[in-house]
């Protein structure tokens, strides 16, 4: 089976750094995906890390150590708008999310 | 590109009817994926195609549920018969490669059973 941990919900203030993490257990690994989903529209994707490290893409950076089956997304300068769900997906398979709520 | 089409936007049926989602992909794409989502069980994979051959099908919940690709540019998802329980979001997403590339989702259909 496939396990996909993250915390359920998590809340922040505008222009603060969050850390959202993930932990998975998986028997073949591809790649570790992060998708952004507001409410009432569909996924999109994040980030990607295949390799271990930090994956930055200006405000958002991912990081991955696949021998601790551990992720996560850091979210800096938070806006309100980055309040949404944060979805950790591997091998085509969705954790939970997390649903992250910014604050002014 | 206009993205992952999917068709309707909404369903609202009785139970016991069949219910017929349809997908349209990213041209070029040559991977497909149906899930489902809600609130208790978060979003489900169902079924992936690969180049319009089904590849696994495990979290197709049961025999209620079939998919098919009959091209490369549709598939389908059918309920037959629907029960309240399938009330969810239905989205449809493509790529160019299964757990290496991301996926584009469409908009999704929103099903009600009632």
């Amino acid at each position: 089976g496939q396990n996909i941990d993250q915390p359920t919900e998590m809340t922040a203030t505008e222009g603060a750094i969050v850390q959202i993490n993930c932990t998975y257990q998986t028997s073949g690994f591809n790649g570790l995906f992060w998708y952004q989903q507001h409410a009432g529209e569909a996924p999109t994707f994040l980030s990607y890390n295949v390799l271990d490290g930090l994956e930055e893409k200006g405000r958002f950076s991912s990081f991955l150590s696949r021998s601790k089956g551990y992720s996560y997304l850091l979210l800096k300068e938070l806006q309100m708008k980055d309040s949404a769900s944060y979805l950790c997906n591997n091998d085509m398979r969705f954790g939970a999310g997390t649903r992250l709520t910014v604050k002014p | 590109d206009a993205g992952v089409i999917q068709s309707p936007r909404h369903e609202v049926t009785e139970m016991g009817q069949e219910v017929t989602l349809r997908c349209k992909p990213i041209s070029g794409h040559d991977y497909l994926f149906w899930y489902r989502q809600t609130m208790m069980r978060g979003l489900e994979l169902l079924i992936y195609f690969n180049n319009n051959v089904p590849i696994d099908d495990s979290g197709m919940p049961e025999d209620r549920f079939s998919a098919k690709m009959p091209n490369a540019s549709f598939s389908t998802l059918k309920i037959q018969p629907s029960e309240p329980r399938d009330s969810a979001v239905y989205f449809c997403a493509s790529s160019l490669g299964a757990g290496v590339l991301e996926q584009y989702f469409g908009p999704g259909t929103r099903l009600t059973v009632t």
